[in-house]
C-alpha cells in the first residue's frame, strides 16, 4: 500500500514563529487531507488537497501531485495551534494516514 | 446539523465481552468509515460502507464486524473484546467512495475511548 511520511515528528515552536510541515507520499493519490487533531483528541479538517494550493487565515497548503509531497504552511504560530497535524492520502481505495507531526506552541 | 456523532464517548471492558459503537451522520453521505488510532499512532481503517447494504474490509478487519443500518448509522461491533483492541475509535463519513476526480473529503466524529481489561 501507499507510505505517508511526515515530517519532522516533533515540533516546538515560540509564539509568533511560522513553520513547515512536510507529507511524503510514496505513489500518486486521488486527494490528500491535512487534519489537526487537538489536545482533546477531536480531528478538524484543515485542507482537502489534491492538488494545488489553498489558504485559509494563517494556515496555507500546498500540494505537488507529481512530485509525490505536500507541505502545511503555519504562520504566526498560536498557542491553539499546538496538537498533532496528520497528512492522510487517498489512493489504492483507503485514506492512509501518516505518523503525525507533534507541535508544541510556546507562550 | 450535528455532522458526525458518535456513542458512547469512553467505555472499559473486560476480555471476552462484547460491544457495538454507534456512529451516526446528518450530511446525507453514501459512505462511512471506522478507523483505529493506537497511541502515537496516525489512524488506521477497519472497516467501510460505500454505500446502504455493502461493507468492505480496510486495513485491520480481525476481530470487527460492522452493519450499515441504514443510510445514516454505521456501527462496530466486538464480538470478544481483547486487550489489544484498546484504542480511540474514529467514525467518518464522506459523499462517496474513492472516484479519482470527485471530491470526497472524509468527516470525522469525536471518537470513542475503549479500554479493554
Amino acid at each position: 500500500g501507499i507510505q505517508v511520511e511526515q515530517s519532522p515528528p516533533d515540533l516546538i515552536l515560540q509564539e509568533g514563529a511560522n513553520s513547515t510541515l512536510r507529507c511524503n507520499f510514496s505513489d500518486s493519490v486521488n486527494n490528500l487531507q491535512w487534519f489537526h487533531q487537538n489536545p482533546w483528541g477531536q480531528l478538524i479538517n484543515l485542507f482537502y488537497i489534491p492538488s494545488g494550493t489553498k489558504q485559509n487565515g494563517r494556515l496555507s497548503a500546498t500540494t505537488v501531485a507529481t512530485e509525490r509531497y505536500s507541505l502545511l504552511y503555519i504562520s504566526s504560530s498560536q498557542t491553539t495551534d499546538s496538537g498533532v497535524y496528520f497528512c492522510a492520502v487517498e489512493g489504492s481505495n483507503m485514506l492512509t494516514f501518516g505518523g503525525g507531526t507533534r507541535l508544541m506552541v510556546k507562550p | 446539523n450535528a455532522g458526525v456523532t458518535q456513542t458512547p464517548k469512553f467505555q472499559v471492558l473486560k476480555t471476552g465481552q462484547s460491544m457495538t459503537l454507534q456512529c451516526a451522520q446528518d450530511m446525507n453521505h453514501n459512505s462511512m468509515y471506522w478507523y483505529r488510532q493506537d497511541p502515537g499512532m496516525g489512524l488506521r481503517l477497519i472497516y467501510y460502507s460505500a454505500s446502504e447494504g455493502t461493507t468492505d474490509k480496510g486495513e485491520v478487519p480481525n476481530g470487527y464486524n460492522v452493519s450499515r443500518l441504514n443510510k445514516r448509522e454505521f456501527s462496530l461491533r466486538l464480538e470478544s473484546a481483547a486487550p489489544s483492541q484498546t484504542s480511540v475509535y474514529f467514525c467518518a463519513s464522506s459523499e462517496d467512495i474513492w472516484i479519482a476526480g470527485i471530491y470526497n473529503e472524509q468527516f470525522f466524529g469525536p471518537g470513542t475511548r475503549l479500554t479493554v481489561l
